[in-house]
């Protein structure tokens, strides 16, 4: 079943924050994070393995609670650079790596201005 | 290294016709995905395989198929084309160990 991702858009002044959501009703494994641009290929942002640890990644970081199957991507003094769609990708099986291929959200758009 | 390449880059096709997205990737993953990106959808899980012989169904297998004889190369075949497929397709790889996947650029395709 397709996570539900929330905002569905947000637009932001360059140097703000924004949280972005990304809730499942099954049982997660894992979460993966991607930023696609327009009219380019979707790229690996980070993980998140079961275990509800945290990751950082420059200033983007992201969270996992499995207990209520959420993530939550956190973006801190936002760049322009940050502006594209977010995607989130839930894994139910134990593979670990998405091997048996990740069901993705519908995307959180977001629009970094100066 | 070049990563995830994938062919024709665009493509237009008439009703019934058929075609086969080519896949190549170059950095020995097990994992190769197939993916269509409709606007405002997500991407939604075509086909997948984890090793040489081995292919599987995934969300919307329906009008496609898909052939994984070496490790680097995952073709997918549209046959009889309908204005349903429509879409931006993108391949995908992967190991396991949480690194992620790595997409190609993708080929837009338009059935008219």
């Amino acid at each position: 079943q397709q996570p539900v991702q929330s905002p569905q858009a947000v637009i932001l002044r360059e140097g703000e924050d924004a949280v972005i959501n990304c809730s499942s009703s099954k049982a997660l494994y894992s979460v993966h994070w991607y930023r696609q641009k327009h009219g380019e290929a979707p790229v690996f942002l980070m993980i998140l393995l079961k275990g509800g640890e945290q990751k950082g990644h420059e200033k983007i970081s992201a969270s996992f609670n499995e207990k209520k199957q959420q993530s939550s991507l956190y973006l801190t003094a936002s760049q322009l650079s940050y502006s594209g769609t977010y995607f989130c990708g839930t894994e139910g099986s134990p593979s670990g790596g998405g091997a048996d291929g990740l069901t993705f959200g519908k995307g959180t758009h977001l629009i970094i201005q100066p | 290294n070049a990563g995830v390449t994938q062919t024709p880059k665009f493509r237009i096709l008439k009703i019934g016709q058929s075609m086969t997205l080519q896949c190549t990737q170059d950095m020995n993953h097990n994992y190769m995905y197939w993916y269509r990106q409709d606007p405002g959808m997500g991407l939604k899980l075509i086909y997948y395989s984890v090793g040489a012989g081995i292919t599987d169904k995934g969300e919307v297998p329906n009008g496609y198929n898909v052939s994984r004889s070496t490790t680097e190369d995952f073709p997918l075949r549209l046959e009889l084309a309908a204005p349903s497929q429509t879409s931006v397709y993108f391949c995908a790889s992967s190991f396991t160990g949480g690194i992620g996947y790595t997409f190609g650029s993708g080929t837009r395709l338009t059935v008219v």
